[in-house]
């Protein structure tokens, strides 16, 4: 099982980011599959799910409305698109499957003027 | 939100001895499916966490027998029977029944 993040980069307040997951050696189609961050020094957050097939989505209050979560899982990939980011946003962000049995290295976003 | 709690926060230990880390939710974490979805992670330093236990106190792949876990309601407890080296880092408890998922402080261990 290898989780591969992408996309993390500098960014200013109120800019966009697409982050990519790259799923390989289980059947992405078996799997909710998460997102959860951690902004540097601090705790973990869980901030976005999705079931199996893409049919059912739900975010944590602090990125609903800004966030989106999308899943391929012909392409093996998950996505999360990060609209209107703050400072509060600055994180790395991991992509872990099902409730946390596998996780990704991470891809960090900073969000700074 | 559920708010995990945990204690202590700091746990140095000596090398060979027992460690104990507390962890209380503000809920119950009973599911309507009958599951109780607490789960623990460890994170060292620069590293993804990764999960030990998962369900209160089923041991994930390759964690070794000297973690356990137990509880069940609102009360849960990770216990390592002899500390070693490769334990030091940042132990959390999680949630999982309700949404959003929740992780406690975290408890960072290290060596005395």
């Amino acid at each position: 099982v290898q989780l591969v993040e992408s996309g993390g980069r500098l960014v200013q307040p109120g800019g966009s980011l697409r982050l990519s997951c790259a799923a390989s050696g289980f059947t992405l189609s078996n799997f909710w599959m998460h997102w959860v961050r951690q902004a540097p020094g601090k705790g973990l957050v869980w901030v976005a799910r999705m079931n199996n097939y893409g049919s059912i989505t739900t975010y944590a209050d602090s990125v609903k409305g800004r966030f989106t979560m999308s899943r391929d899982n012909t392409k093996n990939t998950l996505s999360l698109q990060m609209n209107g980011l703050t400072v509060e946003d600055t994180a790395v962000y991991y992509c872990t499957r099902g409730m946390g049995d596998n996780w990704g290295q991470g891809s960090l976003v900073t969000v700074s003027s | 939100d559920v708010v995990m709690t945990q204690s202590p926060l700091s746990l140095p230990v000596t090398l060979g001895q027992p460690a104990s880390i507390s962890c209380r939710s503000g809920q119950s974490l009973l599911h309507t499916d009958g599951s109780t979805y607490l789960n623990w992670f460890h994170q060292r330093p620069g590293q993804s966490p990764r999960r030990l236990i998962y369900k209160v106190s089923n041991r994930d792949s390759g964690v070794p027998d000297r973690f356990s876990g137990s509880g069940s309601g609102t009360d849960f407890t990770l216990k390592i029977t002899k500390v070693e080296a490769e334990d030091v880092g940042v132990y959390y408890c999680m949630q999982g029944t309700h949404w959003p998922y929740t992780f406690g402080q975290g408890t960072k261990l290290e060596i005395k």
